[in-house]
């Protein structure tokens, strides 16, 4: 069935350091693949998307990877700051009305 | 702010009793989906509207309805609570029809059923 699922629950990380943040996908015919950012009392909130026909997508301190190979994603966050700290998710869509959500990073950033 | 907003925020029911959730989308979206995020786990899809009519619909039953009117804003109605229909109910607001990177989330209505 369709599925997508993250490696690890909660992520702790030094303050400066780099955050990455893995999610495994099961459908291999989708389309594209977002990440979401999810504070406290608020909605999801658009952090970057990838294409299916793409390997790698950046923007600003953040870094979408793409392997369709072993169907894994991952987000790269770069010099990690305390706004950062929230739950992350990856969604994923295959031309169809919705998006399958994972269940959730919760990413911690240490002062 | 993403510009779309949903009310109320937060809700206590009865089981058993009917709820109705309201949502207004960004300015220019025509498209509303709605999502159920039960605790510590990701949003699932419930349905979606697309010029006043149901685009799609997840594994959700039928007690679970909804509308889009002519502005575009939209509801949800749950009818018979159940204890497991406690929730974040989430909106987003798209331009396009289907899923799109530009689906913008409201903060959700918190929903708990008692």
């Amino acid at each position: 069935g369709e599925s997508v699922g993250l490696h690890l629950p909660t992520l702790s990380v030094q303050e400066g350091d780099n955050s990455i943040i893995n999610c495994a996908y099961s459908n291999s015919a989708s389309d594209y693949f977002i990440w979401y950012k999810q504070e406290s009392g608020k909605g999801p909130q658009f952090i970057i998307d990838i294409r299916s026909n793409m390997d790698k997508r950046q923007g600003q301190r953040v870094t979408v990877l793409l392997n369709k190979t072993v169907k894994h994603l991952s987000l790269q966050i770069a010099a990690t700051q305390p706004g950062d700290s929230a739950v992350y998710f990856c969604a994923e869509n295959n031309s169809s009305y919705k998006l399958i959500f994972g269940s959730g990073t919760r990413l911690l950033v240490r002062p | 702010e993403t510009g779309v907003t949903q009310s109320p925020t937060h809700l206590i029911k009865t089981r058993g009793q009917q709820v109705t959730l309201r949502c207004s989308s960004q300015s220019g979206h025509n498209t509303v989906s709605w999502y159920q995020q039960a605790l510590g786990q990701g949003p699932q899809f419930i349905f979606q509207y697309y010029r006043e009519e149901e685009n799609g619909r997840g594994n959700f039953p039928p007690r679970f309805s909804g509308l889009q009117f002519p502005n575009y804003s939209s509801e949800l109605n749950v009818n018979a609570l159940e204890l497991d229909d406690s929730a974040l109910y989430l909106c987003a607001s798209s331009p396009v029809e289907g899923p799109s990177p530009e689906a913008f989330f409201g903060q959700g209505t918190r929903l708990t059923v008692v």
